[in-house]
């Protein structure tokens, strides 16, 4: 069965430092990757998605995704990180055809004013 | 313009019995995937309704059905419950098939089972 790994499961950051969440996918096909991120008290909501082409791409609120295929990896950045992006960030991966998705455990992220 | 809605917010049941959870789409989208997030876990995909057919379907065992109405509103039933099956359950709807398009989430049913 498909697997999402999300390994950083908790990180603390100072406002302005660099942000990168790494995820990692176990299946071999073509996929369709996706970041969500859950602000406190708020619904998930989608970041950025991935489905063909350049493989780096870019989201809301100055976020960016590189997609390397040979290493099954999504990883997610952000150059200089605000006290508000503190959430809870979800890598997910869709394997068409068969329409199933797949989540990671999530990253808490706490960023420090 | 609504976003997708949920009821019941939270939802007390005991061992063996059955559940029914809600879900309205938002305006314009036909398609409602249902997801079960336990604590301190990712949501897991039960299953995706499209035009009123499932569409795909999770590692779940059959007691987990659902339906998509005309509307393009959803049901989920969970039968024979088991204490496993606490969860926060989330329903998300989109613009066409979830895997293509955008998902907009609701808040979460919050299902305990005694």
């Amino acid at each position: 069965a498909q697997s999402v790994s999300q390994h950083n499961h908790h990180v603390i950051l100072s406002e302005a430092a660099s942000l990168e969440l790494g995820c990692n996918y176990s299946y071999g096909g073509t996929v369709n990757l996706f970041w969500y991120v859950q602000y406190p008290g708020q619904h998930l909501q989608l970041l950025l998605k991935y489905f063909s082409g350049d493989p780096l791409v870019k989201g809301i609120k100055g976020f960016e995704a590189e997609f390397i295929k040979s290493k099954f990896s999504f990883n997610l950045r952000k150059p200089s990180v605000q006290w508000s992006d503190t959430a809870e960030y979800f890598c997910a991966v869709n394997t068409p055809p068969g329409n199933q998705f797949y989540f990671g455990t999530g990253t808490s992220l706490t960023v420090i004013p | 313009e609504t976003g997708v809605t949920q009821s019941p917010t939270h939802l007390i049941k005991t061992r063996g019995q059955q559940v029914t959870l809600r879900c309205s789409s938002q305006s314009g989208h036909n398609t409602v995937s249902w997801y079960q997030q336990a604590l301190g876990q990712g949501p897991q995909f039960i299953f995706q309704y499209y035009r009123e057919e499932e569409n795909g379907r999770g590692n779940f065992p059959p007691r987990f059905s659902g339906l998509q109405f005309p509307n393009y509103s959803s049901e989920l039933n969970v039968n024979a419950l088991e204490l496993d099956d606490s969860a926060l359950y989330l329903c998300a709807s989109s613009p066409g098939l979830a895997g293509k398009n955008e998902q907009f989430f609701g808040p979460g049913t919050r299902l305990t089972v005694l």
